[in-house]
């Protein structure tokens, strides 16, 4: 159980243009969903916590009209990469939990962008 | 906010030695510390983890440990295999379950 799924794996765009990427809880209800980004041999960075049905919490030095986040149901969030720079290309993987006691964060694949 | 420290950033040792990943962190308020092992180019994968109220635990060949006073907790792998080498986040997250990671640990498992 508790199943993350993120879609694309992969995507190539041009700059300029804007990507979506998708994040689904398949066999729970997860009203926080968290976008994080990794660059090349470093950690995790939280990007932003997705809050359902209100405005998303951006951390620091994340601009939030660059990285549109709508989570719209308790099973989907999605996040909007806007006018696309080739330094925004990374792996972007969300997470989310049940948000029962005990219940641990369940990533998505992550998504590999290359902006060109 | 939380600050969580990783060390060492690579480590190799011999396949069936022991091998230990320590964490510090900075805020007192955070209760959950799970442990990440991520390969190449995929998404981490949750090994083990531990609350605060708990000291230790055990999985098999790998263990958690927490000292909340010191506030830094380990992670040890015993009777290493080839297929343990990967990177390893440590992590520490609060009620708002957002969680911190530490900066990863390279683990090379040598044959």
């Amino acid at each position: 159980g508790a199943v993350v799924s993120q879609h694309p794996s992969w995507v190539i765009c041009k700059s300029g243009t804007s990507v979506k990427i998708e994040c689904r809880s398949l066999d729970f209800q997860a009203t926080t969903m968290f976008w994080y980004r990794q660059f090349p041999k470093q950690s995790l960075m939280l990007m932003a916590t997705s809050n359902e049905g209100s405005k998303a919490t951006y951390e620091q030095g994340v601009e939030k009209d660059k990285f549109l986040i709508n989570h719209a149901s308790l099973t989907l969030s999605t996040l909007t990469v806007t006018s696309a720079h080739p330094e925004d290309s990374s792996f972007y993987i969300c997470s989310a939990t049940p948000g029962t006691v005990n219940s641990p964060l369940h990533f998505g694949n992550g998504t590999r962008l290359t902006v060109t | 906010g939380e600050n969580v420290e990783q060390h060492p950033s690579t480590l190799s040792v011999q396949e069936g030695d022991s091998a230990v990943i320590k964490c510090t962190y900075s805020d007192s308020a955070s209760n959950y510390f799970p442990w990440y092992k991520q390969e190449l180019g995929k998404r981490p994968q949750l090994i083990i983890d531990i609350r605060s109220n708990v000291g230790e635990k055990k999985d098999q060949r790998i263990a958690v440990t927490l000292n909340k006073t010191a506030k830094h907790f380990s992670l040890h792998i015993t009777e290493t295999q080839p297929e343990d080498s990967a990177v390893y986040f440590c992590s520490g997250s609060g009620s708002a379950r957002q969680l911190t990671f530490g900066s990863g640990t390279q683990l090379t498992v040598l044959p």
